[in-house]
């Protein structure tokens, strides 16, 4: 069974930028969070998705959204991007979002 | 919103010395507990967790934790480290559809 899969690897990007993440779940997990990971601030919750709908979100400006298709891949979107942006953005799905999650490798993401 | 506290930032430990990393979390009402740990260059992956019953979990690789729910607590323990165990730690807590982990604790532990 492949893992959570995350594109692009590594993203560079300019300030007032904005960029789109991909996370593909694992096959048959209807759950897909979102996280930000930068040294010091550990995993904070962006949002969740689960069967297309967001069930719940973090406390991250409206610049970050996200979204997700019917076969379960969800796409994270942060426009006007800012220097503060830069970190690693990781994704985890589960079958329904209360028991373990599985994570991807993560878009390690710079803002110039 | 509940909040998860890790309250070491980064512990150093020789091989052999007994661990135990505290969290504690603010929301009052059932949740499931987890630890999740971050091998350098690896994936986050679950280490243990706690969804009800006996209050001391086994995880792999030797870890347990211990849920008090009268301190709103969840710490980590192993007897025994090894250099193997160096890495960064992550408490989290569940709670209707929602899962906060906390800031992280990085174990280094010297050969």
């Amino acid at each position: 069974k492949a893992g959570v899969t995350q594109t692009p690897r590594y993203l560079i990007k300019t300030r007032g930028q904005q960029v789109t993440l991909s996370c593909s779940p694992i096959s048959g997990h209807r759950s897909v969070s979102w996280y930000q990971q930068t040294p010091g601030q550990g995993l904070q919750f962006l949002f969740e998705y689960f069967s297309e709908t967001q069930r719940n979100k973090g406390n991250f400006p409206g610049r970050f959204s996200g979204r997700q298709f019917s076969n379960s891949r969800s796409e994270m979107n942060v426009s006007t991007l800012e220097l503060g942006d830069s970190a690693l953005y990781l994704c985890a799905s589960s079958q329904q979002g209360s028991e373990k999650l599985f994570f991807g490798s993560g878009t390690q993401l710079s803002v110039l | 919103a509940q909040s998860v506290s890790q309250h070491n930032h980064h512990v150093i430990l020789s091989e052999a010395a007994s661990l135990e990393l505290g969290c504690n979390y603010s929301y009052g009402g059932t949740v499931n507990l987890f630890w999740y740990v971050q091998y350098p260059g690896q994936h986050l992956q679950l280490l243990l967790k706690y969804f009800s019953g006996d209050p001391l979990v086994k995880g792999i690789k030797g870890f347990e934790a211990e849920f008090i729910k009268s301190k709103f607590s969840f710490n980590l323990r192993k007897p025994s480290v090894q250099w193997s165990d160096t890495a960064e730690y992550f408490c989290a807590v569940y709670n209707n559809n929602d899962m906060r982990f906390g800031a992280g604790t990085r174990l280094t532990v010297k050969p």
